[in-house]
């Protein structure tokens, strides 16, 4: 059975700090593996990796996977208030781009 | 952009009833998908579909059914409304498995 896990499942910062959320999966057939930032409504899209050691960058947030130990990472560098939010982690198997996600990751960020 | 609309934000029922809740999609997508969120649960897929009339079931189908007449229309029904069904349902579209989903804002459900 397909799996993915995130980790911690939460974590309290401070205002500069930086940060390291953790996605380990299990599964066959994979694709791609996607990161997304949930505040209070919809999901919004942050990364797609595909190719292993890669880094994908948008600002203060980068993230890799690493297709040999079955994981990825997401970095928030010099963190703010506004960065605070569950961030999901999914992967897509199959042509059909069904997802399956992680439980999420509730980061806090502090003034 | 794209742009998901789900057709309420807040929605009570009662136990029993038969709830329709309405996605559409402006990008021309052929994928659409249910999901619920619980707490401690994360997003649980309920069901998908790939084209027009065509659907599959998801993780968790049991007491929900769907319909999709229209490319940029998908419907989830709730058959008879219970309790355990009082979630936050999301839904997405999204094009081949190289591009990622988006999501509309969400149906916050109380079953009472």
């Amino acid at each position: 059975e397909d799996k993915v896990v995130q980790s911690p499942l939460s974590l309290v910062v401070h205002e500069g700090d930086t940060v390291t959320l953790n996605c380990s999966y299990e599964v066959t057939n994979f694709r791609s593996l996607l990161w997304y930032k949930q505040e209070k409504k919809a999901p919004t899209f942050l990364f797609m990796l595909t190719s292993s050691g890669i880094e994908k960058k948008s600002g203060r947030l980068s993230s890799i996977l690493d297709k040999k130990e079955l994981f990825s990472i997401l970095n928030i560098t010099a963190t703010q208030t506004g960065d605070s939010a569950v961030y999901l982690c999914a992967f897509v198997t199959g042509a059909n781009s069904k997802l399956t996600f992680g439980k999420g990751i509730t980061l806090s960020v502090r003034p | 952009d794209v742009k998901v609309t789900q057709s309420s934000r807040y929605l009570v029922k009662r136990t029993g009833e038969k709830v329709f809740l309405e996605c559409v999609q402006d990008m021309d997508h052929e994928n659409m998908f249910w999901y619920r969120q619980d707490p401690g649960l994360g997003l649980r897929l309920i069901y998908f579909s790939y084209d027009v009339k065509m659907k599959e079931k998801g993780d968790i189908p049991e007491g929900y059914s769907v319909s999709r007449e229209k490319k940029e229309r998908f419907s989830l029904i709730l058959e008879c409304a219970s309790t355990n069904q009082t979630s936050m349902y999301l839904c997405a579209t999204g094009g081949d498995s190289n591009q990622p989903q988006h999501f509309g804002d969400g149906t916050r459900l109380s079953i009472l």
